[in-house]
């Protein structure tokens, strides 16, 4: 599975949109992009994932550049409770798919 | 109640001693992890197991021990616990197929004395 990079920290005023970068420029054709988070010392909580497309859901929107070596995930409205770790892993879909979790980026939503 | 947990929630050990992480699934998924998370750092897989009675080596296997009799169950021993292996441990389940996320538990904080 390819390698992800991700700025250590972040923050972001509540009610503003957060924009939380991930670099995966060895991804390979077959390998999805997915983002994860984990509030203080919970389990980690699926977020979205996606191939090439734009994707959205309840929670976020995943944006995925056209060469695919890197995207972004937005919280469009930020709340305290986002405060969070995140994490942006690659993998497939078609195996095992382990997924290689890195140090993540702290997101901290402030009032 | 359906979801993926995880038993003890705490362990205080000793040193040299064996101690089982138990990791409970009611989905029937075929993938499930180990994961174990260092104070302030990510997650690093130990083992993974693709079904019943199929398993593999991640990141930091050594020390570690798994088995997968059974669908629902992935408990994970330490054979002889060291004080390095003071962590929070996750385990994650999975289904086959394109499109699934992993579900996660709520973590087993282990502390090696």
């Amino acid at each position: 599975d390819a390698k992800t990079t991700q700025p250590t920290s972040m923050d972001c005023a509540e009610g503003r949109a957060a924009n939380l970068p991930c670099n995966h420029s060895t991804i390979s054709g077959n390998e999805y992009v997915y983002w994860y988070r984990q509030i203080h010392s919970q389990g980690p909580q699926y977020i979205i994932h996606g191939l090439k497309n734009n994707e959205t859901n309840e929670m976020a929107s995943l944006i995925i550049t056209e060469d695919r070596k890197s995207s972004t995930l937005i919280l469009p409205h930020a709340t305290l409770r986002d405060t969070a770790v995140y994490y942006c892993i690659v993998r497939v879909n078609t195996n095992a798919g382990k997924s290689t979790f890195g140090d993540g980026t702290t997101l901290t939503v402030k009032p | 109640d359906a979801g993926i947990t995880q038993s003890p929630r705490y362990k205080i050990t000793e040193t040299g001693r064996q101690v089982t992480l138990m990791c409970h699934q009611t989905w029937s998924h075929s993938y499930m992890f180990w994961y174990r998370q260092d104070l302030g750092h990510g997650l690093r897989l130990i083992y993974y197991s693709a079904a019943a009675d199929i398993t593999d080596k991640g990141e930091v296997p050594d020390g570690y021990v798994v088995s997968r009799s059974k669908t629902e169950n992935f408990p994970l021993t330490l054979e002889s616990a060291t004080r390095s292996q003071t962590s929070v441990y996750f385990c994650a389940s999975r289904d086959t197929g394109q499109n699934t996320e992993a579900f996660f538990g709520q973590g087993t904080r282990l502390t090696v004395v």
